[in-house]
């Protein structure tokens, strides 16, 4: 069946570093894809989508890039910021239900 | 972006009592809302999909007379969980969006329920 995993559930990294959170999904028929944000006790926030004719999209000191050949994506922070602590999520938003990673929680090390 | 909102964000109650949990679509209309569970430090796991004017989607699993979804307007979906018991304890959210595959969802803050 599908599935949307995550390969580390921790990342710590050190305040002003760069954080590369990584995601695989099973179902190669995928063609959209988000990143969410979850802080403590509150809803997920988006961050970055991508379609699957990219392989790359930039926002604001964040890169999503999508591998379709190995079915990976992997979300990328600059300058990683101590408000950046949070859970991560990937969701596979190709059906109009999105099925959701199992999660990495980014820490931000002082 | 677009802001849905949910409502209460923290409910106690005691077991065999029901609650309801709305979920609000604040600036556009969502034909579809869906709602998730998340137990702690675990990930969003779908619950079912509230259709406007008709009866929910549930996902296998899921008791549909105990999780009863009514989406009465284009701008509010409840759920209700009936007679509670301490293993409902959950954070339950809601989402919508205005176009599937088009756009992302937008997420309420969650309702955290705490059974007794």
């Amino acid at each position: 069946g599908e599935s949307v995993g995550l390969h580390l559930p921790t990342l710590s990294v050190q305040e002003g570093d760069n954080s590369i959170i990584n995601c695989a999904y099973s179902n190669s028929a995928s063609d959209y894809f988000i990143w969410y944000k979850q802080e403590s006790g509150k809803g997920p926030q988006f961050i970055i989508d991508i379609r699957s004719n990219m392989d790359k999209r930039q926002g604001q000191r964040v890169t999503v890039l999508l591998n379709k050949t190995v079915k990976h994506l992997s979300l990328q922070i600059a300058a990683t910021q101590p408000g950046d602590s949070a859970v991560y999520f990937c969701a596979d938003g190709g059906t109009y239900k999105y099925i959701f990673g199992t999660g990495t929680r980014l820490k931000v090390l002082a | 972006g677009a802001v849905v909102s949910q409502h209460p964000s923290r409910v106690i109650c005691k077991s065999g009592t029901s609650v309801k949990i709305e979920c609000r679509s604040l600036d556009f209309q969502a034909t579809t809302m869906f709602w998730y569970r998340q137990f702690p430090k675990q990930s969003l796991m779908l619950m079912a999909t509230s259709n406007e004017g008709s009866k929910a989607t549930y996902e296998q699993g899921v008791e549909k007379d105990k999780f009863l979804i009514n989406h009465a307007s284009l701008t509010l979906s409840t759920l209700t969980v009936t007679s509670a018991h301490p293993e409902d304890s959950s954070f339950y959210i809601c989402s919508a969006g205005t176009g599937f595959g088009t756009g992302e969802l937008f997420f309420g803050e969650g309702s955290r329920l705490t059974v007794l």
